[in-house]
């Protein structure tokens, strides 16, 4: 069974920090891997979304790195802002368009 | 394209009561997503559409829930016999056949059972 952890659950950081967001997962038999947004109260925003085949995709100041081997996938966000103050989940798909998610990490950059 | 559109937004209901969302997805997406989302947790899958045939249900939708997109558009969630663990938020997402794993989310209805 596919399990999908995120570590830290929670982040605070100053301003123009770059910063890293880390999830891990356990079968390796993926799709792709998803990384999303979401603010408070509200839906999803998909961020970036690597194919099983690929290594990083990069998108403005986010670059999301995945290494299926070992089950591990990393958000970097640069030179962050108070705007980038939300949930940030990681989801995997192993099967079809249903989405595995970890926990997610809160993130809160202070200006 | 308006997005994904899930109506109501907030439902207050007492335990016991029947209650029923919307979702109506991007307009040329055949494919279409129920998801429940309780407190300081992500999304976990609750059912899926292809056009009106619901293709796959986890075993965290009971007998109480059921789902149904009969004309291959919008789609309804109803839970009947409401129990205090049924609040959450209940997310939608919508896909296209072609980019299937794009997934496209609602804002969500975030259900309270008093």
């Amino acid at each position: 069974k596919q399990e999908v952890t995120q570590i830290p659950a929670a982040l605070s950081v100053p301003e123009g920090e770059n910063l890293v967001l880390n999830c891990s997962f356990t079968d390796s038999a993926i799709y792709n891997l998803q990384w999303f947004r979401q603010d408070p109260g509200k839906g999803l925003t998909s961020l970036l979304l690597i194919q099983s085949s690929q290594r990083e995709q990069t998108s403005g100041r986010l670059n999301a790195s995945l290494d299926k081997s070992s089950g591990r996938s990393t958000l970097y966000i640069a030179a962050s802002q108070p705007g980038d103050s939300a949930t940030y989940l990681c989801a995997v798909n192993n099967q079809g368009g249903k989405l595995i998610f970890g926990q997610g990490t809160e993130l809160s950059v202070k200006p | 394209d308006t997005g994904v559109s899930q109506d109501p937004r907030h439902k207050i209901t007492k335990r016991g009561q029947n209650v029923t969302f919307r979702c109506d997805p991007i307009s040329e997406h055949n494919r279409l997503y129920w998801y429940r989302q309780t407190l300081g947790q992500g999304p976990e899958f609750l059912t899926y559409f292809q056009n009106e045939a619901q293709l796959e249900k986890s075993r965290l939708l009971s007998d109480r829930f059921s789902a149904e997109r009969p004309k291959g558009s919008f789609s309804t969630l109803e839970i009947q016999r409401t129990e205090q663990g049924d609040s959450a938020m209940y997310l939608c997402a919508s896909s296209s056949e072609v980019f299937w794993e794009k997934l496209f989310f609602g804002s969500g209805t975030q259900l309270s059972v008093l």
